[in-house]
């Protein structure tokens, strides 16, 4: 059974970091492209960051590049969301999400990302 | 980047009832669309793959049809679990873009 198990959330200040994990099990973690999707409070979905097989290739939405970076370690099966400079506006329930022939097949159960004073 | 835009974006039913879901592209996104629905407090779940195929465990009162850039999903017959939010998702251009949603509520 494919599962996704998501942690590193919480309550950041403005301006502040954290680094989300997502670690994978139940299928072969290094075949798959992995990807990050956020979700406002009472919003829609929006795609975050994707990132290759073996990590060589990289994509980002213009509302992470520069401030988020994707990474993933294959030997611990664990995808990585590095996120710094942290606005109000971050404010999100983060999904990981297994990418299966070019779709988010599966996904993590959610990790809520709290950005305020 | 490509904005996908879902109609309606309320859809008021009954069980027993056939919903149609409307998704148009901006641009043409070709058979590389996806349907997700998604129920209060959990992560999306994959419908629909590649405009009509249906996923892994899906039941077959759910279709998808339509390509270039005019898709529609179907529920044939609305079960009560069917009542959810519904998104469609591109992913012929970085990048990858989420229509806003279609609520499929008790009527």
């Amino acid at each position: 059974e494919v599962q996704l198990a998501q942690s590193g959330g919480g309550l950041v200040q403005p301006g502040g970091s954290l680094r989300l994990s997502c670690a994978a099990s139940g299928f072969t973690f290094s075949s798959n492209w992995m990807h990050w999707v956020r979700q406002a409070p009472g919003k829609g979905l929006v795609w975050l960051s994707g990132i290759y097989n073996d990590g060589s290739s990289t994509m980002y939405a213009d509302s992470a590049r520069g401030r988020f970076t994707i990474s993933r370690d294959n030997a611990k099966n664990t995808v990585y969301l590095q996120m710094n400079s942290l606005r109000v506006e971050d404010t999100a329930i983060y999904y990981c999400a297994r990418d299966f022939l070019g779709y988010f097949s599966h996904w993590g159960q959610g990790i809520l990302v709290t950005v305020s004073s | 980047e490509i904005v996908l835009t879902q109609s309606p974006a309320t859809l008021s039913l009954s069980p027993g009832e056939r919903a149609t879901l409307s998704c148009r592209a901006s641009q043409s996104v070709g058979s590389q669309l996806a349907w997700f629905q998604q129920k209060p407090g959990q992560p999306p779940r994959l419908l629909i793959y590649e405009a009509s195929n249906r996923a892994t465990g899906i039941p077959a009162r759910f279709s998808g049809s339509g390509s270039g850039t005019d898709f529609t999903l179907t529920i044939s017959t609305l079960d009560p679990e069917d009542f959810a939010v519904y998104y469609c998702q591109q992913r012929a251009n970085w990048p990858w873009t989420f229509g806003q949603g279609t609520k499929v509520e008790f009527k």
